[in-house]
């Protein structure tokens, strides 16, 4: 029973255009939202989170828009560089405090 | 200077053997994680202790038995290790309302 669904399992962006993750959420009381990135044999590493009271929290390069309503929420990166190249993991949590669930990942290439 | 550190790296061993898993954090955190991410690469939450305490136990077989001897470390002991086992286990810790961070993992084989 996923809670969160990233329903694209990988993804191929050329670099320098936009890259555009996907993340759906079906408990309705989830109020934390989070990516996080994962290169080959290292653990995740946070990226940017989203609390429900906002809809879009910007830091650099990356983007996340919350869609409360839809439950979805995106993660933009523009422009894509060849470091971004990762498994992206969309997550959800109660509140900041609460567990953390994790959805399958998004593998990201960035093409040459 | 590893802000979590986790050891071993890789562990391959047989089915019906005792083994551990150890964690340590710099961070000064007050909370730990264990995570297990199967072959079907979800990421899902084991254990969490806050300060040695254990506060989160998500339905894990008693065969896995989280120690934390003090708030730097969280050690993860199997027993009667099974096939269903082999998964790579990640270690992570946070300070209240912040993110977490995360060991590099240990991937576990079981044969």
């Amino acid at each position: 029973d996923q809670q969160v669904k990233q329903n694209s399992p990988s993804l191929s962006v050329q670099e320098g255009r936009i890259s555009i993750l996907n993340c759906d959420y079906t408990n309705s009381m989830f109020d934390y939202f989070l990516w996080y990135k994962k290169y080959p044999a290292e653990g995740p590493t946070f990226l940017i989170s989203i609390s429900s009271i906002k809809d879009k929290n910007e830091d650099g390069r990356f983007t996340v828009f919350l869609n409360k309503s839809a439950k979805h929420l995106s993660l933009h990166i523009v422009p894509s560089q060849p470091g971004d190249s990762a498994v992206y993991f969309c997550a959800a949590s109660l509140n900041r405090d609460d567990k953390i669930i994790f959805g399958k990942g998004t593998r990201l290439h960035i093409l040459p | 200077d590893t802000a979590v550190s986790q050891t071993p790296k890789y562990l391959v061993t047989q089915m019906g053997n005792d083994k551990s898993i150890k964690c340590e954090q710099n961070l000064g955190h007050d909370t730990m994680y264990w995570y297990k991410q199967d072959s079907k690469k979800f990421l899902k939450i084991m254990f969490s202790y806050n300060n040695k305490e254990l506060i989160i136990n998500e339905t894990v077989p008693n065969r896995f038995s989280p120690k934390s001897p003090d708030k730097a470390h969280l050690n993860l002991h199997i027993n009667s290790l099974e096939l269903g086992d082999s998964a790579v286990y990640f270690c992570a810790s946070r300070i209240p309302g912040g993110e977490q961070y995360f060991g590099p993992g240990t991937r576990l084989t079981v044969t």
